[in-house]
């Protein structure tokens, strides 16, 4: 089986474009979270999503919009990109959420903003 | 606010040392993780921990939910071990909405 592909894997945009950043989980997993990593620190959560509704959303600005879609894959949207949304973007998926929940990662994508 | 600590932030050991990696945070959780990511950003979680402790091969997790305190040990550690492990854990406040919170990671070195 696949594991969770993400796409693309590097990305070049300039200040204030848009772009999408997209995930496929593996098979049979329903829930989704979108993570931030920037060089040097761990991850920070963006947002989760569980049988296509947003379970959770971490402390990023209304320019970070996500969805999934009714095969489970997911998209993360960022608007008015700014210098410092320059960073790794990665995608997990897990069969459920919460105490046994296991998660998978995408090799994610790497966004730089010039 | 969750923060999560680890330490130490750099460890370069010799082939075959027994590697303790520490991970301390600051509210009730409903579970912790160890992940392993290596250099070209491809995470791999290792343990998923709510109580007790964990063993799967060389790799043994502890977690003392009283102390707020998780522990990662290796042992026998060899130069494939060389990585940055991360902790992140899962606030049970919210109902876990505020998803994970990450600890910035141990950069570890096994010199052969």
């Amino acid at each position: 089986d696949a594991g969770v592909t993400q796409s693309p894997t590097h990305l070049i945009k300039t200040r204030g474009q848009q772009v999408t950043l997209r995930c496929s989980p593996i098979s049979g997993h329903k829930s989704v979270s979108w993570y931030q990593q920037v060089l040097g620190q761990g991850p920070q959560f963006i947002f989760q999503y569980y049988e296509k509704e947003e379970r959770g959303r971490g402390n990023f600005p209304d320019r970070f919009s996500a969805r999934q879609f009714p095969n489970y894959s997911s998209e993360l949207n960022v608007n008015a990109l700014l210098l410092g949304d320059s960073a790794l973007y990665l995608c997990a998926s897990s069969l459920n959420v919460g105490v046994n929940e296991k998660l998978f990662f995408g090799s994610g994508t790497q966004l730089s903003v010039l | 606010k969750n923060e999560v600590e680890q330490s130490p932030q750099n460890l370069t050991a010799q082939e075959g040392e027994f590697i303790t990696i520490n991970c301390s945070y600051s509210v009730g959780i409903s579970a912790l993780h160890w992940l392993q990511q290596h250099p070209g950003g491809g995470i791999v979680s290792l343990f998923m921990l709510s109580s007790g402790k964990k063993k799967h091969g060389r790799l043994i997790a502890t977690i003392n939910i009283q102390e707020k305190h998780s522990s990662l040990h290796i042992t026998a550690s060899h130069p494939r071990d060389s990585a940055v492990y991360i902790c992140a854990v899962r606030s049970m406040e919210g109902g876990g909405a505020d998803g994970l919170t990450f600890g910035k990671g141990t950069h570890l070195i096994i010199q052969p």
